[in-house]
Formats: structure tokens, sequence, C-alpha cells
């Protein structure tokens, strides 16, 4: 089973909001990923979580906070958003196997719209 | 980071034609070169990757060409269908301190005509 989950699959927010994006994989993967994708746009890395040490893409602004819980489990937390950050938000998980990269599978996004 | 360059933007191709999509890279941290497919209002799924020890790499309908002289790799469709009609990405590999990054090309949509 090569499949990532993410939750919910849409989120409308207000920019005074705080939500929270979930995702989730059962592949035993040890690294787990946050993109942001704009219409007609490639994805883009936000952060980057491997045995629970993160690592920080420089143009991410405070109001995007990830949470690793345990290495099946990765969360997004949003608050004050602007409505530029109106996009799909990917999640993907890999192995570690730390010789050479491994494929990065992708859930299938939350399409969030802030007002 | 040096993103990859991708061409053509969109193409057009008749049913049972060859679609080719072209990359470009710099400089990488790794010989790691995936295509991922992206339908619409899906995530990225990975199609072929090439880890160049090899110089091309065939799975089905898709091959993979790499040119690491001239640090270019492509993808080739072959038998084209409707049903392949979806935005690819090439991507070339970062690392960071604590995992890879993929780079992404800006992407090709595909259209493949009945």
């Amino acid at each position: 089973d090569t499949e990532v989950t993410q939750t919910p699959k849409h989120l409308v927010m207000g920019m005074t909001n705080k939500k929270s994006l979930k995702c989730e994989q059962h592949m035993g993967h040890r690294a787990m990923y946050w993109y942001k994708q704009k219409a007609k746009k490639p994805p883009e890395l936000m952060f980057v979580y491997s045995y629970e040490k993160l690592s920080i893409n420089e143009s991410v602004p405070s109001r995007f906070s990830p949470e690793c819980p345990n290495s099946s489990l990765l969360n997004l937390h949003l608050h004050a958003l602007q409505p530029e950050d109106s996009a799909l938000y990917l999640c993907a998980s890999s192995q570690v196997t730390g010789v050479s990269p491994d494929t990065q599978y992708f859930g299938p996004g939350t399409r969030l719209t802030v007002l | 980071q040096q993103q990859v360059k991708q061409s053509p933007q969109s193409l057009i191709v008749q049913k049972g034609g060859i679609s080719i999509i072209n990359c470009a890279y710099e400089n990488t941290a790794f010989d790691y070169f995936p295509w991922y497919q992206q339908f619409p209002g899906k995530g990225p799924a990975l199609l072929i990757a090439i880890r160049p020890d090899v110089s091309e790499k065939k799975e089905g309908r898709f091959t993979i060409s790499f040119n690491k002289s001239a640090k270019q790799f492509s993808l080739h469709i072959m038998d084209s269908q409707p049903g392949d009609s979806a935005t690819y990405f090439c991507a070339d590999v970062g690392s960071t301190n604590s995992g890879y990054a993929l780079n992404f090309g800006k992407g090709t949509s595909l259209l493949v005509t009945p």
C-alpha cells in the first residue's frame, strides 16, 4: 500500500481563523514533507521531517507551523493566513535509506481557500 | 534552489503519437531524476525515475533518456493515449539537513486528442 492520506480535502477559512491540515501514512516511511502548489505551478517544498528532525524552508512564513507527532502523522497548523496562501497543500512521504533519494509518495492534497 | 528547466509548457499530441518532454538541470546533489504525473485535483504520482548509471530506462510506453554531459533528460511517451492527458513534472533532487527535496520543473500540460 503506497497511500498517503490527507484531511480535509477542502478547507475554507478566514484570515483570523486557526485550522490544521492532517497527513497520515502507514508505509513505515521515516521522512514526511509538506509542499504548496499554486494553480498551474509546480509543487514547492515547505517543510521536511526525517526521524523527527525538521528542515525548514527559509521562505515559509511563521503563520505556517508544522508538527510531527510520530513517524506516521504530520500536521500543518495554520494561523492568520492571507488570501495569497490559497493553494493546494500536498503531503508526501518517503523512506530514508541514507544512500540515495527515495521515492516520494504524494497524498491527494488539501485545497485551501483563504477569504 | 536552481530550478530544473522544462519544455514545452504545453503539448498537444494525437492518439497513437509520441509525446516528448525535455528537462535540463544545472547542478544536482544526486543523480536521481524522477518524472511525476498529475491529474487535475490529484496529487502528483511517480511515473518513472532514472538513476543514471544507465542512459535510458523504459517502463511500458514510458522511456527516460538521460545525457549526463549535456545535463539533460527527457520523457518519451509512446503510443500516447487520451488517458495520458495530464500535467507532467520533471525534477531533480537537492538535499536538506534531514531529507531530500524535490526541485520540480514548471510542468508540461499534455493533451492527447482522440
